[in-house]
């Protein structure tokens, strides 16, 4: 299947704290996951990403873990700011085949200042 | 330059009308993407080129007519939408099909009345 489940749905962190959303798939030939933010009235934008044979990536405040034996992935947004306050999607992508993405059902971020 | 640019921002449209939606973008990219995006949803994939070839088609009603007439230009043409069509229609491209970073336009906001 290539199901990619997301949670939560929505989420309020306070200033400065840690925004954490996850996500999980059932296709093992994604080859590549991707988080997108969109702000309201934007298309999305590539946040950062890993492929399966890492299991973290960390660029700036951003940071993906990723557990392939678990088939799950999560970003985490550190010391969290009203600007980071949109709507993140995780997806995955395999190299072969279909070769598009496919998205979670996205988080909704609300940073509190 | 790394944008896909979308016109128009807003589109309202009749049920009987016939409208076209434009993407373009100068990156080099020889894949483009359709994809349709409802309120509060993730984007669900409707079409994808491939060096100008249509790659993917899901099943999208006839009612939604691609066009990829060069390697920097995506049409969407609309006939006879339905009020459910109303959406936000976002264009992407990548440097090909399937490759890792995926860059999405602003959208074209449709109501269809």
């Amino acid at each position: 299947q290539q199901q990619v489940k997301q949670s939560p749905q929505s989420l309020i962190v306070q200033k400065g704290g840690i925004s954490i959303i996850n996500c999980a798939y059932e296709n093992t030939a994604f080859d590549y996951f991707p988080w997108y933010q969109q702000f309201p009235g934007k298309g999305p934008a590539l946040l950062i990403a890993i492929r399966p044979d890492v299991s973290e990536k960390k660029e700036g405040r951003f940071t993906i873990s990723f557990n392939k034996s678990a088939k799950q992935f999560s970003l985490h947004i550190m010391d969290s700011q009203p600007g980071d306050s949109a709507t993140y999607f995780c997806a995955g992508l395999q190299d072969t085949g279909r070769r598009a993405l496919t998205f979670g059902s996205g988080t909704r971020l609300q940073v509190q200042p | 330059d790394t944008e896909v640019t979308q016109t128009p921002k807003h589109l309202v449209m009749g049920m009987t009308n016939k409208k076209s939606l434009k993407c373009e973008q100068h990156m080099g990219h020889r894949a483009m993407y359709w994809y349709k995006q409802k309120a509060k949803k993730p984007p669900e994939l409707m079409f994808v080129y491939s060096y100008e070839k249509l790659s993917i088609n899901e099943s999208v009603p006839s009612r939604f007519s691609p066009e990829c007439p060069n390697s920097s230009l995506l049409n969407l043409h609309l006939h006879a939408l339905q009020p459910e069509d109303s959406a936000l229609y976002l264009c992407a491209s990548s440097q090909e099909k399937g490759n890792t970073e995926a860059f999405f336009g602003q959208g074209t906001r449709l109501t269809v009345v």
